[in-house]
C-alpha cells in the first residue's frame, strides 16, 4: 500500500500566484517524521523541511509554508508568490521511527510560467 | 562542506552488461542509503548501511544487485547483469548516526538498452 500519496502529478501556475502541493500519508507508528524535498532540473534532491509527529505547529520560511494536520494525515506545502526558480519536482516523504527508510510520494512537477 | 556526490551522473549500457555506481557520502555520516526512482514512479528504498554494515537491504530487487561500503566510507552499487527494467535514477543519501533527515546526491541516471 502506498504510504505517501501526492495526488497532483503536474501543476502549472503563473508567476506570483500562490500554489499548494498536497501530501497525504499513512502510518500506524505514533512517532514518525515528514519531509519535503525539491528536485530542480539539475537532479539532486534538496531537503526543505522535516516535521515530527508530535509537533503540529505550522511553519513558515520565507515564501514557503507547511500545514501539518494529523486529523487528516496531511502535510501540505504552499509556495506564496511563486517564482520561475520554484519550478521543480517536489517530493513528500515519510520516515517511521520503527524503520530507517524513507517512503516517498510519486512527486508533483511544478511549472511556474513567467 | 561537500555534499553527497555520485558518479557517474549518466550511464547508458546494453542489456547483460555490468555497471557500477559510486556514492561518496558527506564526510562523517555513518548512515548511507541507496534509493531508486523508476520513470514516473515513487522513489523507492533499496538498502541502508550503518558504517560498513548492511542494516537493511529489504528493498534490493534481486541478486543482480550488489552493494558494498568499503571501510564505511564510499559505497558502490553494482548491477550484473543489467536488465531493461533496471533503468531509472539511482539516488544515494547520507545522514549522521542520530539525525533523521537525509542529504541526497544528484543521482545517477541509468539507461539499459
Amino acid at each position: 500500500a502506498q504510504k505517501v500519496t501526492q495526488a497532483q502529478t503536474e501543476i502549472s501556475v503563473v508567476e506570483k500566484e500562490d500554489v499548494t502541493l498536497d501530501c497525504v500519508y499513512e502510518t500506524r507508528d505514533t512517532t514518525y517524521y515528514l519531509f519535503w524535498y525539491k528536485q530542480p532540473p539539475s537532479g539532486e534532491l534538496v531537503f526543505l523541511i522535516r516535521r515530527n509527529s508530535f509537533d503540529e505547529q505550522n511553519e513558515i520560511s520565507g515564501r514557503y509554508s507547511w500545514n501539518f494536520q494529523k486529523s487528516t494525515s496531511s502535510f501540505n506545502f504552499t509556495i506564496t508568490a511563486s517564482q520561475v526558480v520554484d519550478s521543480a519536482v517536489y517530493f513528500c516523504a515519510l520516515s517511521e521511527a520503527s524503520s530507517n527508510q524513507f517512503y516517498f510520494g510519486t512527486g508533483t512537477s511544478l511549472t511556474v510560467i513567467p | 562542506e561537500a555534499g553527497v556526490t555520485q558518479f557517474p551522473s549518466h550511464s547508458v549500457i546494453e542489456k547483460g552488461q555490468t555497471v557500477t555506481l559510486r556514492c561518496d557520502p558527506i564526510s562523517g555520516h555513518d548512515n548511507l542509503y541507496w534509493y531508486r526512482r523508476v520513470m514516473g514512479k515513487e522513489i523507492k528504498f533499496l538498502l541502508h548501511f550503518v558504517k560498513e554494515s548492511k542494516q537493511d537491504e529489504s528493498g534490493m530487487p534481486n541478486n543482480r544487485f550488489l552493494a558494498e561500503r568499503t571501510g564505511g566510507t564510499y559505497s558502490t552499487l553494482k548491477v550484473q547483469p543489467a536488465e531493461l527494467e533496471d533503468s531509472g535514477v539511482y539516488f544515494c543519501a547520507s545522514s549522521p548516526l542520530r539525525r533523521t533527515e537525509a542529504f541526497f546526491g544528484q543521482g545517477t541516471r541509468l539507461t539499459v538498452v
